[in-house]
């Protein structure tokens, strides 16, 4: 079956240090790629988007590169803020065997992001 | 554009009782999917409509079920609550197509003692 797997959190940085979260999958056909955010207290926010290989999503500093080769969708941000504390989601949406996904996001196990001043 | 909006915000309920949760999607948006997040086990897939029809459910017992309305607004019930109930129910709107990504409300909290 399909699934996402997000590095172990929780990640711990200070003010304008790079960020990077990894994040493999595997997936039946051609999957969709998505990176959601959660603050505390609130639903999901979508961050940034990949619909096929090589496309690059971005978003408030935030990038991601679809590479089917490694099945990765690795977030990024080159200088993070306070105000990007919050859990990081990866999720895909895959093709079920009738070639339609209908609103299965598969989710990874979500990323702890703290950032001090 | 108001965004998506789930009702209640919050429930306490006691086991063995039977629960409705609300979600009225994007003007617009015909798909509505339901999650449920827990800390042990994460955001897992319940079901997703369109144009009230169930197109795909999640591994859940039958005790979750749901529906869609023709306005695309959204209920889901769970029916015999358990303690392990307890969680984040997320609903979720799109058009339908995978190009426009999926649109969270900010979820009803469900407590279940």
């Amino acid at each position: 079956g399909n699934s996402v797997t997000q590095m172990e959190g929780p990640v711990t940085l200070s003010e304008e240090a790079f960020l990077t979260i990894n994040c493999t999958y595997t997936a039946t056909g051609y999957p969709s790629l998505f990176w959601y955010v959660q603050y505390p207290g609130e639903g999901l926010q979508l961050l940034l988007k990949a619909t096929k290989a090589d496309d690059k999503g971005s978003n408030k500093g935030f990038e991601a590169t679809y590479r089917k080769e490694t099945t990765s969708f690795h977030l990024e941000k080159g200088s993070v803020q306070v105000s990007d504390s919050a859990v990081y989601f990866c999720a895909l949406l895959a093709p079920n065997a009738g070639g339609t996904s209908y609103g299965k996001l598969t989710f990874g196990q979500g990323t702890i992001l703290t950032v001090h001043p | 554009k108001a965004g998506v909006t789930q009702t209640p915000r919050y429930l306490i309920k006691t086991r063995g009782q039977q629960v409705t949760l609300s979600c009225s999607p994007i003007s617009g948006h015909r798909s509505v999917s339901w999650y449920q997040q827990t800390p042990g086990q994460g955001l897992q897939f319940l079901f997703e409509y369109f144009s009230e029809t169930q197109r795909n459910k999640g591994n859940f017992p039958g005790r979750f079920s749901g529906r869609q309305f023709s306005n695309s607004r959204s209920e889901m019930n769970v029916s015999t609550l358990e303690l392990g109930d307890s969680a984040l129910y997320l609903c979720a709107s799109s058009f339908g197509s995978t190009a426009y990504g999926y649109t969270f409300g900010s979820g009803t909290r469900l407590t279940v003692v």
